[in-house]
């Protein structure tokens, strides 16, 4: 299958600070990339779609300035969670479509905000 | 947002057995279906694409009803390393994941 890789794996950070996730497509190119969050025992909630070259699309209830998403080429998106707070703290996943609707996922981040 | 329910579980089944999980989506324009596996702590992956005349892949069978919006997921002689947790997706873009159902096998 597809390898999409994820960076950091982990981040402990203080509240208030920024934190910036990296996610890269690995074998192929990818002009959608998928930013989801689980909360324990949760189901996958998509937060936004990135898109290469334009805006991301956020889910409502998602705010667009505290989590900043960048897709500068097709093989790298990244999600900037600003001025973090405890309850930020969750299981950041990235997805990026190889092709038709087929997603893959990156090992996941796990934030943790004191 | 169009929802994908599943039932969550948990399924506790001895080794060998037979397992069987439903789910039901509601947006009737879904194009694409999906069953993912997620480990705990892990991100999901990939277990098979759904097709509606049903389709296979060893001791994994999927199969897609269309007309009630149902998609099945059917594992034959369950091993240990099948416990996990199932998710069910339907949508198009962008995906809709179910909650996931849990399945653990046991010895």
């Amino acid at each position: 299958g597809a390898v999409v890789s994820q960076h950091p794996s982990r981040v402990i950070c203080k509240s208030g600070t920024s934190v910036k996730i990296e996610c890269r497509s690995l074998d192929f190119q990818a002009t959608t990339m998928f930013w989801y969050r689980q909360f324990p025992k949760q189901s996958l909630m998509l937060m936004a779609t990135s898109n290469e070259g334009s805006k991301a699309t956020y889910e409502q209830g998602v705010e667009k300035d505290k989590f900043l998403i960048n897709h500068a080429s097709l093989t790298l998106s990244t999600l900037t969670v600003t001025s973090a707070h405890p309850e930020d703290s969750s299981f950041y996943i990235c997805s990026a479509r190889r092709n038709h609707d087929t997603q893959y996922f990156g090992p996941g981040t796990r934030l943790t905000v004191l | 947002r169009k929802e994908v329910e599943q039932d969550p579980g948990p399924f506790n089944v001895p080794e060998g057995a037979t397992v069987a999980f439903n789910c039901t989506y509601s947006n009737s324009a879904s194009q694409s279906f999906f069953w993912y596996r997620q480990d705990c702590r892990k991100e999901p992956k990939l277990l098979m694409s759904v097709y509606s005349s049903g389709n296979e892949d060893g001791r994994f069978t999927a199969q897609l009803n269309r007309a009630s919006q149902y998609i099945s997921l059917l594992i034959r002689d369950s091993k240990l390393s099948d416990s996990a947790t199932y998710l069910c997706v339907a949508g198009n873009t962008p995906l809709v994941f179910g909650k996931g159902t849990r399945l653990s096998v046991i010895a």
